[in-house]
């Protein structure tokens, strides 16, 4: 069974820093890319980032809104995916999801869609 | 890049079907092909219905199909069930500077 689980979500102060983790099982995560999603409380979805399969070069793309901000990494051995959150404003406040990207066929460079989720994690960014 | 257009709200009552827009442009949907549906209960997570406007992944029920003409995607909702009651987004591919837009997201009711 694909599962996705988010960890390391939590209240944090303006202006610090938060890595978020993303465990995955039930699939081979070299295999794909991971995708960031975030949904502030009672908004819609927003695409935070991405990060390729190593056969892409591991490459990372990211949101205006947070690029220079966050960082997406992985480690392939163990399974998880992370978000380095930094500088943080109230306005990242928000479930963070961790997602599989899907591919129809291809080169799969982009995902055409996110086909599994995690049950997301909260990040408060509060005084 | 703002977000794609979708109706606040659509109903309808069981064994009706509605028909959900999402409105972009030409740099997004009316652009590529990589247009996708998800589903989301209160308190869960989404969950992928429609992927490349009109396909459907394994288990999703053949009452879902998407569609798409110029800058305009549609769901379509056939039959509809209680458990149909969600909120639903779109989203799309939008080039290699945005990446990716989500639309503002659906709300079905079902009466």
């Amino acid at each position: 069974e694909v599962q996705l689980v988010e960890s390391g979500g939590g209240l944090v102060q303006p202006g610090r820093s938060l890595r978020l983790s993303c465990t995955t099982s039930g699939f081979t995560i070299g295999d794909f890319a991971v995708t960031w999603v975030r949904q502030a409380p009672g908004k819609g979805l927003e695409w935070v980032g991405f990060i390729r399969k190593k056969a892409h070069d591991g490459t990372t793309e990211y949101a205006a809104s947070v690029k220079g901000r966050f960082t997406i990494s992985r480690d392939d051995s163990k399974s998880i995916a992370y978000l380095q959150m930094n500088s943080l404003k109230t306005e990242d406040t928000a479930v963070y999801y961790c997602t599989r990207g899907y591919c129809s066929g291809g080169s799969c460079y982009f995902a055409d869609a996110f086909d599994f989720w995690g049950q997301g994690t909260m990040v408060t960014v509060s005084s | 890049q703002s977000a794609l257009t979708q109706p606040r709200s659509v109903s309808g009552s069981p064994g009706q079907s509605v028909t959900i827009s999402c409105t972009g442009t030409s740099s997004d949907v009316g652009a590529y092909n990589r247009v996708s549906w998800y589903q989301q209960h209160p308190g869960k997570a989404p969950k992928l219905m429609i992927y490349d406007v009109n396909e459907r992944p394994s288990g999703v029920p053949d009452r879902f199909s998407g569609s798409k003409s110029g800058n305009t995607a549609s769901l379509t909702i056939s039959g509809l069930q209680a458990e149909d009651e969600a909120d639903y987004y779109c989203c799309s591919y939008a080039g290699t500077h945005t990446i990716y837009v989500f639309g503002t997201g659906t709300q079905v009711t079902v009466l």
